[in-house]
């Protein structure tokens, strides 16, 4: 079975430029989940989608960050504009609601602000 | 308010030798548990889970982890480790959707 599939693997951009994360959650998953690992903060939940419906997004930075889920199988991230700050590791989860916080992660987009 | 300790960063352990990494939670209600590993370059892979019932849960790996509720612990183990268990080491709590994730805990493996 295909896991969680997110690309592009690696993102290098400079300050300014608008970068677009994509995620493919596992099908069947109604759940999906974006988190942002970097060394001084950890692993930080961006955003919650239920349902393709944004539950919490609370932990969004900042107006600069948007996400959307235009249907089950596809979401996107998106840093507009961006800034060296913002390199990190972004990883995409998805779950079904039943397995009570199972979350299965995508390889995670390494990206890189100059 | 939700939270995770995991208080050692770093775990150096022989190949061969057992492992015991350590996870403190801080929950309102009764957690669910979880421990991931995450190898270099990669996401992060569930290893085992608690919800509820028996306090020892068995794992992918041959890793298993106890549920201490009066410690508020819930430490993972296994009893001989691999070389191919280097890696790093998440212990998680929450609920629904809602996970906390500890800082991490780094195991080398030396031969």
């Amino acid at each position: 079975d295909a896991g969680v599939i997110q690309s592009p693997r690696h993102e290098v951009t400079e300050m300014g430029q608008e970068v677009t994360l994509r995620c493919k959650p596992i099908s069947g998953h109604n759940s999906l989940f974006w988190y942002r690992q970097t060394m001084m903060r950890g692993l930080e939940l961006l955003i919650y989608f239920n349902n393709n419906v944004p539950i919490d997004d609370s932990g969004m930075p900042e107006d600069r960050f948007s996400a959307k889920m235009p249907n089950a199988s596809f979401s996107t991230l998106k840093i507009q504009p961006s800034e060296p700050r913002d390199s990190a590791v972004y990883f995409c989860a998805s779950s079904l609601d039943r397995t009570r916080g199972e979350q299965f992660f995508g390889p995670g987009t390494r990206l890189t602000v100059l | 308010a939700q939270s995770v300790t995991q208080p050692d960063i770093h775990i150096t352990v022989s190949e061969g030798a057992s492992l015991e990494l350590r996870c403190n939670y801080s929950y309102g209600a009764t957690p669910y548990l979880f421990w991931y590993v995450q190898s270099p370059g990669q996401g992060l892979q569930l290893l085992l889970k608690y919800f509820s019932g028996d306090t020892l849960v068995q794992g992918i790996k041959g890793f298993e982890a106890e549920f201490k509720r009066s410690q508020s612990s819930f430490n993972l183990r296994k009893p001989s480790v691999h070389w191919s268990d280097a890696a790093e080491y998440f212990c998680a709590v929450g609920a629904i959707y809602k996970l906390s994730f500890g800082a991490g805990t780094t195991v080398t493996v030396r031969a």
